[in-house]
């Protein structure tokens, strides 16, 4: 069945190091791909998505891009703030539109 | 911030009493779901609904049950508490593509519910 898997964390860095957050998918068909973001106490917001091959999604400094090939959906952003500190899932919608998430993983960011 | 809530937002039960959860849109959206969070599982999908009246189940249904009999609220049931049931539920919406040419989900902020 369709899945995703994520980098485990918790992943700790110094401000305005560079993060990236390992996502792998198994899905038939296209699906869309998600990165969600979480902070304490809160739901689930976008952080940003990609609904086909090639497509690179960014907001707020961060980007993930969808490679078919290599079925991967990687978080990254190039220096971090200590309000980034979160817990961030990838996820996947299928075309049948159920959603898949990842185990989530939480950022920490110090100063 | 779609217009999603959750109510109650925090509640305490004891074992084997029956609890309901409700989530409330005011986006109109078609599908409607159920997740549970619990640490090292991320979210698990309970209960699904594509429509009124249209649910199905997801991974983790068992001791749960969902009713919709609107578009707008989609009603989380526990029978009969466990602590295994001892969690964070949230509630979230989805419309399909054709419609309005966007796919995620939006997420309620989350019911905390402790079985003691």
């Amino acid at each position: 069945g369709d899945s995703v898997t994520q980098m485990e964390g918790p992943v700790t860095l110094s401000e305005e190091a560079f993060l990236t957050i390992n996502c792998t998918y198994t899905a038939t068909g296209y699906p869309s791909l998600f990165w969600y973001v979480q902070y304490p106490g809160e739901g689930l917001q976008l952080l940003l998505k990609a609904t086909k091959a090639d497509d690179k999604g960014s907001n707020k400094g961060f980007e993930a891009t969808y490679r078919k090939e290599t079925t991967s959906f990687h978080l990254e952003k190039g220096s971090v703030q200590v309000s980034d500190s979160a817990v961030y899932f990838c996820a996947l919608m299928n075309t049948g539109n159920q959603f898949y998430f990842g185990t989530g993983t939480s950022l920490t960011v110090i100063p | 911030d779609a217009g999603i809530t959750q109510s109650p937002r925090h509640k305490v039960t004891e074992t084997g009493t029956p609890v309901t959860l409700r989530c409330h849109q005011t986006e109109n959206h078609r599908y409607m779901y159920w997740y549970r969070q619990d640490p090292g599982h991320g979210l698990r999908l309970i209960h699904y609904s594509y429509g009124v009246k249209d649910t199905d189940k997801g991974e983790v249904s068992d001791g749960y049950s969902v009713s919709r009999s609107k578009t707008e609220d989609f009603l989380l049931t526990l029978e009969s508490a466990t602590s295994s049931q001892t969690s964070v539920y949230f509630c979230a919406i989805s419309e399909s593509t054709l419609r309005t040419g966007s796919n995620e989900q939006f997420f309620g902020p989350g019911t905390r519910l402790t079985v003691l």
